[in-house]
């Protein structure tokens, strides 16, 4: 099946600092990447969708400045948290799919603690 | 996007079958079930769809009533890996993925 992988797992980083996530399908194209952010015993909600080559679409409530998106190309997907604060600290999950195929294949996620 | 409902938790014994039941009452006709699983601090992973006609892989069977209101997830022989968190999904082509509680099946042994 289709591999989606992330780099990294797990991070850790000081309050102010930012963080990039980077997410990559690795045996198929990706037309769409998605973004999700899931907080402990919580289901996953989507932060963002991006199309390679396009802005990104953020859903209600997400801040775009933030949390910034680039898909630059079919394959790689990255998502960098700026100025990161203790509430942000999350397990963020990215998943590609290769559309008119709607299935989405997802990565293993990354846990970011902000300290 | 329909709004699926499922219990919050399921108990199974490990060997056993494990059906997990989900409804869609509001489900339209162009819509599809899919079902992805989440095993603890793992990303989702994609289980099976259907729109009206039952379907299995290798994985799971999937049963769609016939007035599409409800479905059922069967993992014919439940082992401990089986222990997730079990998503039902109900999505229109090019709309997106709404997650709700899903099912927290234990497999017990």
């Amino acid at each position: 099946g289709a591999v989606v992988s992330q780099h990294p797992s797990r991070v850790i980083c000081k309050s102010g600092t930012s963080v990039k996530i980077e997410c990559r399908s690795l045996d198929f194209q990706a037309t769409t990447m998605f973004w999700y952010r899931q907080f402990p015993k919580k289901s996953l909600m989507l932060m963002a969708t991006s199309n390679e080559g396009s802005k990104a679409t953020y859903e209600q409530g997400v801040e775009k400045d933030k949390f910034l998106i680039n898909h630059a190309s079919l394959t790689l997907s990255t998502l960098t948290v700026t100025s990161a604060h203790p509430e942000d600290s999350s397990f963020y999950i990215c998943s590609a799919s290769d559309s008119p195929n709607y299935e989405q294949y997802f990565g293993p996620g990354t846990r970011l603690t902000v300290t | 996007d329909a709004k699926t409902t499922q219990p919050p938790s399921m108990d199974c014994a490990e060997g056993r079958a494990a059906n997990l039941p989900c409804n869609h009452s509001t489900i339209s006709g162009n819509e599809y079930v899919y079902w992805y699983r989440q095993i603890h601090s793992q990303g989702p992973q994609y289980i099976i769809h259907g729109l009206k006609n039952n379907e299995t892989n290798e994985m799971a069977s999937l049963i769609i009533t016939e007035d599409r209101k409800s479905s059922t997830l069967i993992l014919p022989h439940a082992t401990l890996r089986d222990t997730a968190v079990y998503y039902c999904i109900v999505l229109n082509a090019g709309n997106m993925l709404t997650f709700g509680g899903g099912t927290r099946l234990m497999v017990k042994p």
